[in-house]
């Protein structure tokens, strides 16, 4: 079975900071991973994934993530907050072979100050 | 292109009614997913579907909850007799098919009410 944990459940930069939000997963497979990004009242938006290519993955916004194997972990960056980055996080993981669901982790909100 | 769209936005229901809820995929997408967010358990997978089965109904909590797809298109989630512990907001997503490579887009969400 697959898992993730994220890390704090809710992380406060200023605007202008790196942003640092952790996912660390576990799964006795290969994984896929995803970090989806959800602004109030709205569904979720997918911002990058990875799947076995390159192992640091650039996403949307400015966004980009490592993939760890040593420390099963897919933590996602920011170099420079803005304000429009507030929001919820969510990391997600799923095997790589066939369809299996994606398993959630519980999110972390990002609250970025002036 | 449109994207996912979920209906109805907000629902209030009392304890013991039944409800519908509606999803439109994207245009072309065969496979189709329910998801369910509350406070409490986070994000949950409910039900996938890959045209018009459902291979996993894995994550549906109780026999209360169905859900089927018509056309290769559009789905209902249906709630019967529900429950306070049903409020929770209800996403549907889409992709173009079921492998895990392929992104899943979210609606909005179906955010429902039971009092």
């Amino acid at each position: 079975a697959q898992s993730v944990t994220q890390l704090g459940s809710h992380v406060s930069v200023s605007e202008g900071a790196l942003v640092l939000l952790r996912c660390n997963y576990s799964s006795s497979v290969p994984p896929y991973l995803f970090w989806y990004v959800q602004y109030p009242n709205q569904g979720l938006q997918l911002l990058l994934k990875y799947t076995s290519a390159a192992t640091l993955v650039k996403g949307i916004n400015g966004f980009e993530a490592e993939f760890k194997k040593s420390e099963t972990s897919f933590h996602l960056t920011k170099p420079s907050a803005h304000m429009s980055d507030a929001a919820e996080y969510f990391c997600a993981v799923t095997m790589n072979t066939g369809f299996q669901k994606l398993v959630f982790g519980t999110g972390t909100r990002l609250l970025v100050s002036p | 292109g449109a994207g996912v769209s979920q209906s109805p936005s907000n629902k209030v229901t009392e304890k013991g009614k039944d409800v519908e809820l509606r999803c439109d995929p994207i245009s072309g997408h065969t496979a189709l997913y329910w998801y369910r967010q509350s406070l409490g358990q986070g994000l949950e997978f409910l039900i996938y579907f890959q045209g018009n089965s459902a291979p996993d109904k894995s994550g549906l909590p109780s026999d209360r909850f169905s859900a089927e797809r018509t056309g290769g298109s559009v789905s209902t989630l249906t709630i019967q007799r529900t429950q306070q512990e049903d409020s929770a907001v209800y996403l549907c997503a889409s992709s173009q098919t079921s492998g895990n490579q392929y992104e899943q887009y979210f609606g909005p969400g179906t955010r429902l009410t039971v009092t």
